[in-house]
């Protein structure tokens, strides 16, 4: 385990439902991100939050809306998704947002299919 | 902008036999550079980072890469594959400096390690 934790594993929903996706981090790291991985795409960075402050918003549309209540959470919140988001959803922690060097730890993620 | 190219979509290689598994990349300045797998149904796990100093990096589970700034590459590599090395591999790239957190992922490449 990397000490990233991820619920649920897997969701279905339906374009008009409103879910949201959980992430706690063990790790006393200050900085997590949100990262949709679909298939055959390289990783998106979609949200970055170093102390509980959003520092990076990657062009994501509306319907995703992220929330960091404090440095060992971090939530996304989706409503009226499309088919095309249908991906794995990952959430990473690093020990800072820092100068570049710091590796990440990711979780095992959400497998998400919008219907 | 940066860039990541993964030029191999799959890698077969038998068990015993030495493995590489290529990636080029493109920033501005002198790179970090990172590799991080992914097991089935798990989130990514870093193996190894080049930030600055010995080319020849050295990394978890018996890989290594070589930084070769000439050729823009940073292939990962193991002496004796194992079956149990076959999972998806992931090559990053970022700028250095405050501020430069988006880590830039190539597409992966699947390795393919066989009895």
């Amino acid at each position: 385990e990397t000490g990233v934790t991820q619920t649920p594993r897997h969701l279905v929903m339906g374009m008009t439902n409103k879910k949201s996706l959980k992430c706690e981090q063990h790790l006393g790291h200050n900085a997590m991100y949100w990262y949709k991985q679909s298939a055959k795409k390289p990783l998106e960075l979609m949200f970055v939050y170093s102390l509980e402050e959003r520092v990076e918003n990657n062009s994501v549309p509306s319907r995703f809306s992220p929330e960091c209540p404090n440095s060992s959470h971090l939530f996304l919140h989706l409503h009226t998704l499309q088919p095309e988001d249908s991906a794995l959803y990952l959430c990473a922690s690093s020990q800072d947002l820092g100068a570049g060097g710091e590796k990440l730890f990711f979780g095992s993620g959400t497998q998400l299919s919008v219907l | 902008a940066q860039s990541v190219a993964q030029p191999e979509d799959q890698v077969n290689v038998a068990e015993g036999n030495p493995l590489t598994v290529k990636c080029t990349y493109s920033v501005s300045g002198n790179p970090y550079l990172f590799w991080y797998v992914q097991y089935p149904n798990r989130g990514l796990q870093f193996l190894l980072k080049y930030i600055t100093g010995d080319n020849l990096v050295k990394g978890s589970y018996g890989f290594e890469a070589e930084f070769n700034k000439s050729q823009t590459s940073f292939h990962l590599k193991k002496p004796s594959a194992l079956v149990s090395d076959s999972a998806l591999y992931f090559c990053a790239v970022r700028r250095p400096g405050a501020g430069s957190y988006q880590l830039t992922f190539g597409k992966g490449t699947k390795l393919s390690v066989i009895p």
